[in-house]
């Protein structure tokens, strides 16, 4: 049972590139989320999906995508990246109707 | 918009002493107050919760408190070790949406042997 699991673990990418960062899930959840996480910010939600077929904006979504794939994907799409978007990115899922997130370990990305 | 301000930002105790954390919010509709700690390095996890129709949850030497009319909730951990060392961050629940957390800022404590 790994849990919530987050590829890939380390990214560099040279501005206007474009990347997908893959979350998957082994807990059966309904909901999973894509947070943002820079120093002295905490931990700022970028888009959520509450069930399979449906997406959210959370506070920080400018510049992001992401795609539900199935019960257990939900991919996390930076068309053309930029330096801001510098960050340690946090893939997390819970049971619909329950808070309670589980965090995957984290995708460190550097744009330079 | 909705927000949660944490205080203090860093915290230095002795072993074996009490710290507190203390948080506030802006929604008055939250009924979610989850503690993370992440220490370095490593994924937030969750240690403690409690929800509105609560005012304190212990689990061993952590407990949390909520006053929902000053829209305020702490962290209380006694007999602290030096494996308490992390950062730990609090959130509150938003938007009447389940699973929309705003976190606050963190607090990194640091236990001294």
């Amino acid at each position: 049972n790994a849990g919530v699991t987050q590829t890939p673990k380390f990214q560099v990418l040279k501005t206007g590139q474009s990347m997908t960062l893959q979350c998957a899930q082994d807990m059966n959840h309904n909901s999973m989320y894509w947070y943002r996480q820079d120093p002295g910010m905490g931990l700022r939600l970028i888009y959520y999906s509450a069930s399979e077929g449906t997406t959210d904006k959370g506070e920080v979504p400018n510049g992001y995508n992401v795609s539900r794939l199935n019960k257990r994907e939900f991919s996390l799409r930076l068309e053309s990246a930029a330096p801001s978007q510098t960050s340690v990115y946090f893939c997390a899922s819970s049971v619909l109707g329950d808070e309670k997130l589980f965090f995957g370990s984290g995708t460190q990305l550097s744009v330079l | 918009g909705e927000n949660v301000e944490q205080h203090p930002s860093t915290l230095s105790v002795q072993e074996g002493d009490s710290a507190v954390i203390k948080c506030t919010y802006s929604d008055s509709a939250s009924n979610y107050f989850p503690w993370y700690k992440q220490e370095l390095g490593k994924r937030p996890q969750l240690i403690i919760d409690i929800r509105s129709n609560v005012g304190e949850k212990k689990d061993q030497r952590i407990a949390v408190t909520l006053n929902k009319t000053a829209k305020h909730f702490s962290l209380h951990i006694t007999e602290t070790q030096p494996e308490d060392s992390a950062v730990y961050f609090c959130a509150a629940s938003y938007g009447g949406s389940q699973g929309n957390l705003i976190f606050g800022k963190g607090t990194k404590l640091s236990v001294k042997p």
